[in-house]
């Protein structure tokens, strides 16, 4: 079975452009979560989504959005970038029953973002 | 103070060591999850627990709901176990991570 693929896997952006990053989960998982990764701040919870509603979100402004579509991809958007955007940001898929963060977590690769 | 506390945030061991992280948090939880990092970012799930013990291979988790805390265990430690090992807790609708544990096996 295919992991959790994360496309593109490397992007530069400048201040004040938007980005999107795609995640397809494991076949079959419906609960997709995303991560940000910083050397300063670890790593910290943006949100997830289980069969297209956002259930859970972390504490990111606004500028940080996402969705999820039928067939569980998600997509997860940044918008007017900022310097302090530079991360890298995991997704990752679980089944979903219950509680989806009470579920073992799957992760895709990453797509390091760079803002310059 | 953060809501999850590892230590120690660095441990060098020696091939074949036993190597013991914990884990202290403060938040009410419904579950814990270890997970390891290798260079590069990649991350993968060890464990998922709420209670007792779990075992896979050479690796052993802990959880003690009354007193906030959780070890990882690892036995007969391998150069290839050095990672960053990081703690998360699954509390109400968030995860909240540990800051992570770098190990470094030396042969």
């Amino acid at each position: 079975k295919a992991g959790v693929t994360q496309t593109p896997r490397y992007l530069i952006k400048t201040r004040g452009q938007q980005v999107t990053l795609s995640c397809s989960p494991i076949s079959g998982h419906r609960s997709v979560s995303w991560y940000q990764q910083t050397p300063g701040q670890g790593l910290q919870f943006l949100f997830e989504y289980f069969s297209e509603t956002q259930r859970n979100k972390g504490n990111f402004p606004g500028r940080f959005s996402g969705r999820q579509f039928s067939n569980s991809r998600s997509e997860m958007n940044v918008s007017t970038l900022e310097l302090g955007d530079s991360a890298l940001y995991l997704c990752a898929s679980s089944l979903g029953a219950g509680d989806p963060l009470e579920n073992e977590q799957f992760f895709g690769p990453g797509t390091r973002l760079t803002v310059l | 103070k953060n809501e999850v506390e590892q230590s120690p945030q660095n441990l060098t061991a020696q091939e074949g060591e036993f190597i013991t992280i914990n884990c202290s948090y403060s938040v009410g939880i419904s579950a814990l999850h270890w997970l390891q990092q290798h260079p590069g970012g990649g991350i993968v799930s060890l464990f998922m627990l709420s209670s007792g013990k779990k075992k896979h291979g050479r690796l052993i988790a802990t959880i003690n709901i009354q007193e906030k805390h959780s070890s990882l265990h690892i036995t007969a430690s391998h150069p290839r176990d050095s990672a960053v090992y990081i703690c998360a807790v699954s509390g109400g609708d968030k995860l909240i991570f540990g800051t992570g544990t770098l190990l470094a096996v030396q042969p």
